[in-house]
């Protein structure tokens, strides 16, 4: 099974960097890493994907380590918007998302 | 783009009633998933399709549940009969080639059995 394991909830200060952790432990060479975050009361919204290399645009940057066993996800300045369930995937022939990271924001 | 959209928005039924759950991608997406999300299990895949075709449905809890997509432009999640524990927010997602592209999520339909 093509699974990640994330911790349940963290929390950051506002405007503070986050660093939220994935291990991709059964990962394959051809799986792609996205990362995900899903706001109350919504559907869950793509922040970033990668593969091998760390990637970076407007929402987010993503850390893949060299043996792609592990990703982060960055957020440069936490925001009270940040507040959310950040997924991580690895795709293969099935979409696991898991319960995810609950990111607190304090003011 | 209107992005996907999903209907109904809610829906209380009682339990033994059919439920059908529907769902517009966005145009010229190839892949179509359909998710349940709970407390206790989290987003969990149900089916997804590529092209209108079926492609895993090992995430279906049961033959209580069935999904089709007759068509690039729709598809339908269908329960018969329900049960209170199929309460949930199903959600319906689309990508282009799967692999390596974003899905984008629906509103989502909170099912509520009773």
């Amino acid at each position: 099974d093509a699974k990640t394991t994330q911790p349940n909830s963290m929390e950051s200060n506002e405007e503070e960097p986050v660093h939220l952790p994935c291990n991709h432990s059964t990962i394959s060479g051809t799986d792609y890493i996205h990362w995900y975050r899903q706001l109350p009361s919504q559907g869950p919204e793509y922040v970033i994907h990668g593969l091998t290399s760390n990637v970076n645009n407007r929402m987010a940057s993503l850390a893949i380590a060299e043996d792609r066993k592990s990703s982060t996800l960055i957020l440069h300045r936490a925001t009270l918007r940040d507040a959310a369930v950040y997924y991580c995937t690895q795709t293969g022939n099935q979409f696991y998302f898991g319960t995810g990271t609950s990111l607190t924001v304090i003011p | 783009d209107a992005g996907v959209i999903q209907s109904p928005r809610h829906e209380v039924t009682e339990m033994g009633q059919e439920v059908t759950l529907r769902c517009k991608p966005i145009s010229g997406h190839d892949y179509l998933f359909w998710y349940r999300q709970t407390m206790m299990r989290g987003l969990e895949l149900l089916i997804y399709f590529n092209n209108n075709v079926p492609i895993d449905d090992s995430g279906m809890p049961e033959d209580r549940f069935s999904a089709k997509m007759p068509n690039a432009s729709f598809s339908t999640l269908k329960i018969q009969p329900s049960e209170p524990r199929d309460s949930a927010v199903y959600f319906c997602a689309s990508s282009l080639w799967g692999r390596g592209y974003e899905q984008y999520f629906g509103p989502g339909t909170r099912l509520t059995v009773t």
